[in-house]
């Protein structure tokens, strides 16, 4: 099974500034056959589901704000928030839909500094 | 708009079963492969199981395999997970998810004598 494994675990962000958080696959997610990295991003606040922000790997899903991108390579991804906003306080999760187990990474929870 | 609603969760003791069920409308369910996704309080979201968009491949990750079955039913527009033999750490929120982007809020299972 492909391990995701997230860097770091807490991070704490000032307002108006730029957050970084690390995704590692344990093994390649890119498709030969579409050259599609099959990577997503969720965002979770308390008490809600988690909400998707981004799929193969830097496509923002709509209604998600120009200030989320993604990117990355075949095993190594980031997510990054380009000016930190109040409301993206919350846990944020990749996800690996490549193989037909699919697999989470543990979670990063972003503060505010 | 898509609508993911779960239910059947509950309180069960060691050694029990459950059935959840996962209704979806507003989409074309029979055309997107769904999931079970779950989260203990307080720890980060852990994928479950999984099954095709004609219910003829299914998958599961290894903590449950065995005693977890996923089925579907798409003339009900509805995802099923039997869970048996249930154990203290199979205690969770379970989500049902449709081709990553569609969540439901949600049903707890609460496995305690």
């Amino acid at each position: 099974d492909i391990v995701m494994t997230q860097s770091p675990d807490s991070l704490a962000v000032s307002l108006g500034e730029r957050a970084t958080i690390n995704c590692k696959s344990s093994q390649s997610v890119l498709s030969s056959s579409n050259n599609q990295k099959y990577l997503a991003w969720f965002q979770q606040k308390p008490g809600q589901p988690p909400k998707l922000l981004i799929y193969w790997a830097s496509i923002r899903e709509s209604g998600v704000p120009d200030r989320f991108s993604g990117s990355g390579s075949e095993t190594d991804f980031t997510l990054t928030i380009s000016s930190l906003q109040a409301e993206d306080v919350a846990v944020y999760y990749c996800q690996q839909y490549y193989s037909s187990v699919y697999s989470f990474g543990q979670g990063t929870k972003l503060e505010i500094k | 708009e898509v609508q993911v609603v779960e239910s059947g969760g509950g309180l069960v003791q060691p050694g029990g079963s459950l059935r959840l069920s996962c209704a979806a409308s507003g989409l074309t369910f029979s055309s997107y492969a769904m999931s079970w996704v779950r989260q203990a309080p307080g720890k980060g979201l852990e994928w479950v199981s999984g099954i095709s968009e004609n219910g003829g491949s299914t998958y599961y990750a290894d903590f449950v395999k065995g005693r977890f079955t996923i089925s579907r039913d798409n003339f009900k527009n509805t995802l099923y997970l039997q869970m048996n033999s249930l154990r203290a750490e199979d205690t969770a929120l379970y989500y049902c998810e449709s081709a990553i982007r569609h969540w439901g809020q949600g049903t707890l299972v609460t496995v305690s004598s």
